[in-house]
C-alpha cells in the first residue's frame, strides 16, 4: 500500500524550531518529486516547498524562504522539513505529498502550533 | 488572498449538476495543467482531477474537469450527499516558481 506518514509536529514558541519527517512506503520514493503543503486552522491549502528526486532542485513559497529547509534521504525513504524562526502564522497542519504532476498521495498530516 | 480565485461556496440538491470555477492568469492556469482536490471534513485532501480533465482510478465519472485559457472548471453531476466537501484547484505558477491553490469552495448538498 502506498503510504506517507508525517511526524514531528507539536507546540513551539515563536522564534523556535521544529523538524518534520515524512516516511514513505509502498512506492519507489527516489523516483518522485515530493512536497510539503500546509493548512492553517479553518483556512485553505498552501503549498510550502518541493524537492526533486535527487535533491538538485528545490522551491519554496516566499513566506518561508530563509526560514524553512526541505530535504530528503532516499536511502531512508524519508522527506524532511526543518522549520526555524517559527511565527504564529506558521501554525497549521503540515502534509507531505507525492508530487509527480499533481499531489497524488497525501499523508494524514501533523499539527504544528506556534504559540507562547 | 489566493493566487487562483474560486467562489467560497456552492450548493445543489441531490441529483443536480454543479460547477465550480477557478480563475488564474497566464503564468499559472494559462501555462500549465490544472488539478482539483476534494477534502472531506476532518480528512486529508484527495486528488480528484489531474491534467485538467483526467480522473485518477476510483474517482467516479460524475466528476469532470475542463480548462479554457486562464480559467478552469470542475463539474459534478448527479450530486450526492457524500460530495459535501471543500474543493480546491491548483496549478504550477511559472512566475512564482511554485504551486498555487485556489481559496477553496465549500460545497453544500441541500
Amino acid at each position: 500500500e502506498v503510504q506517507l506518514v508525517e511526524s514531528g509536529g507539536g507546540l513551539v514558541q515563536p522564534g523556535g524550531s521544529l523538524r518534520l519527517s515524512c516516511a514513505a512506503s509502498g512506492f519507489t520514493f527516489s523516483t518522485y518529486w515530493m512536497s510539503w503543503v500546509r493548512q492553517a486552522p479553518g483556512k485553505g491549502l498552501e503549498w510550502v516547498a518541493n524537492i526533486k528526486q535527487d535533491g538538485s532542485e528545490i522551491y519554496y513559497v516566499d513566506s518561508v524562504k530563509g526560514r524553512f529547509t526541505i530535504s530528503r534521504d532516499n536511502a531512508k525513504n524519508s522527506l524532511y522539513l526543518q522549520m526555524n524562526s517559527l511565527r504564529a502564522e506558521d501554525t497549521a497542519v503540515y502534509y507531505c505529498a507525492r508530487d509527480p504532476y499533481a499531489f497524488d498521495v497525501w499523508g494524514q498530516g501533523t499539527m504544528v502550533t506556534v504559540s507562547s | 488572498q489566493s493566487v487562483l480565485t474560486q467562489p467560497p461556496s456552492a450548493s445543489g440538491t441531490p441529483g443536480q449538476r454543479v460547477t465550480i470555477s477557478c480563475s488564474g492568469s497566464s503564468s499559472n492556469i494559462g501555462a500549465n495543467i490544472v488539478n482539483w482536490y476534494q477534502q472531506l471534513p476532518g480528512t486529508a485532501p484527495k486528488l480528484l482531477i489531474y491534467s485538467n480533465n483526467e480522473r485518477p482510478s476510483g474517482v467516479p465519472d460524475r466528476f469532470s474537469g475542463s480548462k479554457s485559457g486562464t480559467s478552469a472548471s470542475l463539474a459534478i453531476s448527479g450530486l450526492q450527499s457524500e460530495d459535501e466537501a471543500d474543493y480546491y484547484c491548483a496549478a504550477w505558477d511559472d512566475s512564482l516558481n511554485g504551486w498555487v491553490f485556489g481559496g477553496g469552495t465549500k460545497l453544500t448538498v441541500l
